[in-house]
């Protein structure tokens, strides 16, 4: 079973505008991770963020964890057509000796 | 894309054959995993090992076999393939600052007919 939801499973979007994905775990976590896979290719790490950090960023990426709600968000600003891609967030639990649960991924259209 | 191999890229097979997908790194990682990619279910994890000759279980382990003899080799074998095991297999290794990354390969798309 899944640990990891992320909604929308879809986004189409104008390149330019921001994009936000949204990810929903059930069980405790030490980490959460996000990782992007173009088509045809193997998943390409993003960030990570502690199960005590609630906001982190990186370049145009910006990720938000509420550990209460056991949900997490991925922000890209200002989109790019390269940005097209599918986007997976990673649930690391506490005990499950650092194995990642992946989510079934929202997957990112940035139209030029 | 961390030194991470993958042989073969494609492959089309038959019911019942026994099939062997090889991951190969080069920089003496210990964590290594294999996992499937179905639409609809995301990344599924089948096995890993965390170092030479010790494996585990992971969700989706049945009708499927793994063996690590070298560090820098996981192969992943199906004894007897069937159409349910046709999916897209992705290794990957565990490594990044901190040690809790992980790195995948380009991929295997395995068809079962």
């Amino acid at each position: 079973s899944q640990q990891g939801e992320e909604d929308p499973q879809a986004l189409s979007i104008q390149e330019g505008e921001n994009a936000t994905m949204n990810c929903s775990y059930k069980t405790s976590i030490n980490n959460l991770q996000w990782y992007r896979q173009n088509s045809g290719r193997g998943l390409v790490h993003l960030i990570l963020i502690r199960s005590n950090e609630r906001e982190k960023h990186s370049g145009r990426l910006r990720v938000t964890l509420d550990t209460s709600k056991k949900s997490s968000s991925l922000l890209i600003t200002a989109s790019r057509a390269a940005d097209t891609a599918s986007y997976f967030c990673a649930t690391d639990p506490n005990n499950a000796g650092n194995m990642l649960t992946f989510g079934g991924g929202t997957r990112l259209m940035v139209k030029p | 894309d961390a030194g991470i191999t993958q042989s073969p890229r494609h492959k089309v097979t038959e019911t019942g054959t026994p099939v062997t997908l090889r991951c190969h790194q080069t920089e003496n990682h210990r964590y290594m995993y294999w996992y499937r990619q179905d639409p609809g279910h995301g990344l599924r994890l089948i096995h890993y090992s965390y170092g030479v000759k010790d494996t585990d279980k992971g969700e989706v382990s049945d009708g499927y076999s793994v063996s690590r003899s070298k560090t820098e080799d996981f192969l992943l074998t199906l004894e007897s393939a069937t159409s349910s095991q046709t999916s897209v297999y992705f290794c990957a290794i565990r490594g990044g600052r901190a040690n809790n990354e992980q790195f995948f390969g380009p991929g295997t798309r395995l068809t079962v007919l």
